[in-house]
């Protein structure tokens, strides 16, 4: 497996702006993660996904922040519209169960909002 | 809510040292605690995980001991490398919970 992919690597977008970043966990796994980084904050989780079903998005900032997992192999984190405070990198992530497994994080997406 | 720390903030070692990363963590109420590598730009490498009921895991050169009653677990790396040089985080699963606690990390830097 190719472990999980995210795209894109890098972003730059203007302020206002919708932002879509894209995530194909590994085959097989059941859970989902959205977790955001950022030098002062760390790594937070944003919204987690269990059998395509968000089970938790309270670590979803606000409103202008959505999550979807349409089907097994697919996840969405969509911003819009974009501010420059959302400028950080975002990495999913998947296991093979919710909990007491290892987690698994794609290469992230540096998002710069100008 | 769970809190998870790491110190030191950063680390300079010359090659070849021996060197602990600590980690410690608020409630003990954990299902597991998971060290992992990033490097600069890069995604997050999973290291070593250590289930709540165990007390420690080796990988190579590394050793992870988790002490849970007291909140604290160590990363061991032995005989270190340049190559070594990374950012080394801790993060925590707990039993109220689904998603890793992580800390902020430690920025290791092996000097040839």
């Amino acid at each position: 497996d190719a472990g999980v992919i995210q795209s894109p690597r890098h972003e730059v977008t203007e302020m206002g702006q919708e932002v879509t970043l894209r995530c194909k966990p590994i085959s097989g796994h059941n859970s989902l993660f959205w977790y955001r980084q950022t030098m002062m904050r760390g790594l937070e989780l944003l919204i987690y996904f269990n059998n395509n079903v968000p089970i938790d998005d309270s670590g979803m900032p606000e409103d202008r922040f959505s999550a979807k997992m349409p089907n097994a192999s697919f996840s969405t984190l969509k911003i819009q519209p974009s501010e420059p405070r959302d400028s950080a990198v975002y990495f999913c992530a998947s296991s093979s169960a919710g909990w007491n497994t290892e987690a698994f994080f794609g290469q992230g997406t540096r998002l710069t909002v100008v | 809510k769970q809190e998870v720390t790491q110190i030191p903030a950063a680390l300079s070692v010359p090659e070849g040292e021996n060197l602990v990363l600590n980690c410690s963590f608020t409630d003990s109420a954990i299902y597991n605690l998971q060290w992992f590598r990033q490097d600069p730009g890069k995604g997050l490498t999973s290291l070593l995980l250590i289930q709540s009921s165990q007390r420690e895991q080796t990988s190579g050169r590394l050793n992870a001991s988790l002490d849970k009653s007291s909140g604290r677990s160590t990363l061991y790396i032995a005989a270190s490398q340049p190559g070594d040089s990374a950012t080394y985080l801790c993060a925590v699963e707990s039993n109220s919970g689904y998603a890793l606690n992580f800390g902020k990390g430690t920025s290791l830097l092996v000097t040839p």
